[in-house]
């Protein structure tokens, strides 16, 4: 368990409207990641954290942002939801495992319609 | 650019018996690293193994082994002595090398496994 929560786990909303999610970890890692899954895509990456105030973009960008003020907390913001980002959000931390590889752990994903 | 190819969208296997999911890769990079997850329909990504690019033996976790071919650019997941609990989708991703910052993970479409009795 790597200790990952995200909420909402579910939420509608209306085109149009800002929409905030929030990826919580209580380990202390450095490195976060926001993915979208869709039918026929697999997951893929949005945003990324290397530390706090370190953000990057990822493959699917266009339309989110992302900040990180804590350690703890990685927030995906879309500014102005539309309905193709409807979809499952996961949040992924980095941890290293046996050998001294690093692999990524998820959140148990926010699932969101816009209508 | 990175790509992951599961060409496999759904697989059938009997209870007991074992099953190969196939991955191939296409990347220019030498160091990589390359991992199966199991997502089953409660919607929860689950790690199940992992392989580096220069890792000499295939991987092993229980009742997982990957099948790493480099020279083949495959890295298929054999599932042995199926159980009911295994019915799932799988995903197969590899990640980009490791350069101090983050480690981007490009995922494949997916395998659909349905184990039966």
């Amino acid at each position: 368990d790597a200790g990952i929560t995200q909420s909402p786990r579910h939420k509608v909303t209306e085109t149009g409207t800002p929409v905030t999610l929030r990826c919580h970890q209580t380990e202390n890692h450095r490195y976060m990641y926001w993915y979208r899954q869709d039918p026929g895509h697999g997951l893929r990456l949005i945003h990324y954290s290397y530390g706090v105030k370190d953000t990057d973009k990822g493959e699917v960008s266009d339309g989110y942002s992302v900040s990180r003020s804590k350690t703890e907390d990685f927030l995906l913001t879309l500014e102005s939801a539309t309905s193709s980002q409807t979809s499952v959000y996961f949040c992924a931390i980095s941890e290293p495992f046996s050998g001294g590889q690093e692999t990524q752990y998820f959140g148990p994903g926010t699932r969101l319609l816009v209508l | 650019a990175q790509k992951i190819t599961q060409t496999q969208p759904g697989m059938f296997v009997q209870e007991k018996e074992a099953v190969t999911l196939d991955c191939t890769y296409d990347t220019s990079d030498q160091s990589y690293g390359l991992f199966w997850y199991k997502q089953p329909s409660s919607g929860e990504m689950i790690f199940l193994i992992y392989q580096g690019s220069y890792d000499e033996q295939n991987a092993t976790e229980g009742r997982y082994s990957l099948n790493f071919q480099k020279a083949r650019k495959s890295a298929n997941l054999v599932i042995s002595a199926s159980q009911l609990g295994d019915s799932a989708m799988y995903f197969c991703a590899m990640r980009d090398p490791w350069g101090g910052t983050a480690s981007k993970l490009t995922f494949g479409t997916g395998t659909r496994l349905q184990v039966t009795l």
